[in-house]
């Protein structure tokens, strides 16, 4: 059974600052997403890594990906007040019918100003 | 927001009743996807189908069942709704995104809260 962990869970950090959200997985995938969502509101596509060494950068967020360690991070750089939100990785298990998602349980992001 | 709907948006349900949440797609995709959201977990996928008449459970589809009878609707029913089932319920679809690759979107959600 695939287990994907996230760490940290809960990322209290000040404007300017810069971390690291770590998203480490139990089984052999190439196909990592990372998605944010606000309070009450739906799922959004960030980033889709689809091989070993990938990395994708948007504004202040950049994700890689590691296969060979299961691991993927997503880096923050300056943070911003409006980069608090809920940040979610999830691996892909492609298979005959589709790609099904398995997700981490989340790490709530709060950027102090 | 890949043209996704779902509806209703809010439910409030007894214990023991069938309920019936509906998603539709405007965009002709082929995968759809079930998921219920609950703190602590992430997503968790209930079930998802690969076409019309086409579906398979995920890894928590006890207690739901699915039916896929045109391309644009997936219907998700709990047959007899029990508290565990208070959840958020998200609808997605698998798309090609403008930057690369495949990436599943998703609809608004549905908040269900069973008494």
């Amino acid at each position: 059974e695939l287990k994907v962990e996230q760490n940290p869970l809960f990322l209290s950090m000040q404007e300017g600052k810069n971390y690291t959200i770590y998203c480490n997985y139990s089984t052999t995938s190439d196909r990592l997403y990372w998605y944010r969502q606000d309070p009450g509101k739906s799922l959004e596509s960030l980033f889709v890594l689809l091989s070993n060494g990938a990395v994708k950068q948007e504004g202040r967020l950049m994700a890689s990906l590691d296969t060979k360690a299961r691991l993927s991070t997503l880096h923050i750089t300056a943070a911003v007040h409006d980069l608090s939100a809920t940040y979610f990785c999830a691996v892909g298990l492609t298979g005959e019918y589709g790609n099904k998602l398995v997700f981490g349980a989340g790490t709530i992001l709060r950027v102090k100003s | 927001d890949a043209g996704i709907t779902q509806s209703p948006r809010h439910k409030v349900t007894e214990t023991g009743t069938p309920v019936t949440l509906r998603c539709h797609q405007t965009e002709n995709h082929r995968y759809m996807y079930w998921y219920r959201q609950d703190p602590g977990h992430g997503l968790r996928l209930i079930h998802y189908s690969y076409g019309v008449k086409d579906t398979d459970k995920g890894e928590v589809s006890d207690g739901y069942s699915v039916s896929r009878s045109k391309t644009e609707d997936f219907l998700l029913t709990l047959e007899s709704a029990t508290s565990s089932q208070t959840s958020v319920y998200f609808c997605a679809i698998s798309a090609f995104r403008a930057s690369g690759g495949v990436a599943q979107y998703f609809g608004p959600g549905t908040r269900l809260l069973v008494l």
